[in-house]
């Protein structure tokens, strides 16, 4: 999996919108972006993913530059049980050469919701 | 439709002893991986099993770690002679195809006492 940069932590008002940034500047063209989070004390959950278009589902919306080098989950309404550690990991298509499919997890952004 | 089933959720061994994690996958998902997470650091892979194959173990420790995905029955991840710096999180994942979104469960508390 191709490298992503997040911030370390970040904070937000409960009950406004959120959006977390992940460059990541060397995505090859088959590379989707997935978005997972990690409450406290749980398992990751995965949240989102996408390639090209903007992606929405039930839990945030996920934005993505058009040259792909950057991309924004959005958390459209922050409550407090959404602080959790939120991962922004590259995977490589598998019908391409690298057939490699595990998840690599970096360090993530640790996001804090106040109340 | 039950999740990802992991146990023990709590597990305490003695230096030397052995430790085994269970993991069960979601119904209908036939790859398996586990992660283990040490206290205040990130999640790092382990192995990745299909059933009675494993295709990825590059995150294992050489030496006392071992994992099993049989045809019937949970993945097992097996710890011989653990020592302290086992004490870890470990979770399991499960994915129906390759390329899947994984699905975790809530993870096996080690503690190496």
């Amino acid at each position: 999996d191709a490298k992503t940069t997040q911030p370390n932590s970040m904070e937000s008002n409960e009950e406004e919108p959120v959006h977390l940034p992940c460059n990541h500047s060397t995505i090859s063209g088959t590379d989707y972006i997935h978005w997972y989070r990690q409450l406290p004390s749980q398992g990751p959950e995965y949240v989102i993913h996408g390639l090209t278009s903007n992606v929405n589902n039930r839990m945030a919306s996920l934005a993505i530059a058009e040259d792909r080098k950057s991309s924004t989950l959005i958390l459209h309404r922050a409550t407090l049980r959404d602080a959790a550690v939120y991962y922004c990991i590259l995977r490589g298509w598998l019908g391409g050469a690298n057939r490699d499919d595990k998840i690599i997890f970096g360090k993530g952004t640790r996001l804090h919701i106040l109340p | 439709n039950a999740g990802v089933m992991q146990n023990p959720r709590h597990l305490v061994r003695r230096r030397g002893q052995e430790a085994r994690l269970r993991c069960s996958p979601m119904k209908g998902h036939s790859h398996v991986y586990w992660y283990r997470q040490l206290p205040e650091e990130g999640l790092k892979f382990m192995v990745y099993l299909q059933k009675e194959n494993i295709i990825d173990e590059s995150g294992m420790p050489k030496e006392r770690f071992s994992a099993e995905f049989p045809k019937e029955g949970p993945s097992i991840l097996r710890i011989q002679q653990v020592v302290r710096g086992d004490s870890a999180a470990y979770f399991c994942a499960s994915s129906r195809v390759e390329g899947d979104g994984y699905t975790f469960g809530s993870g096996t508390r080690l503690t190496v006492v």
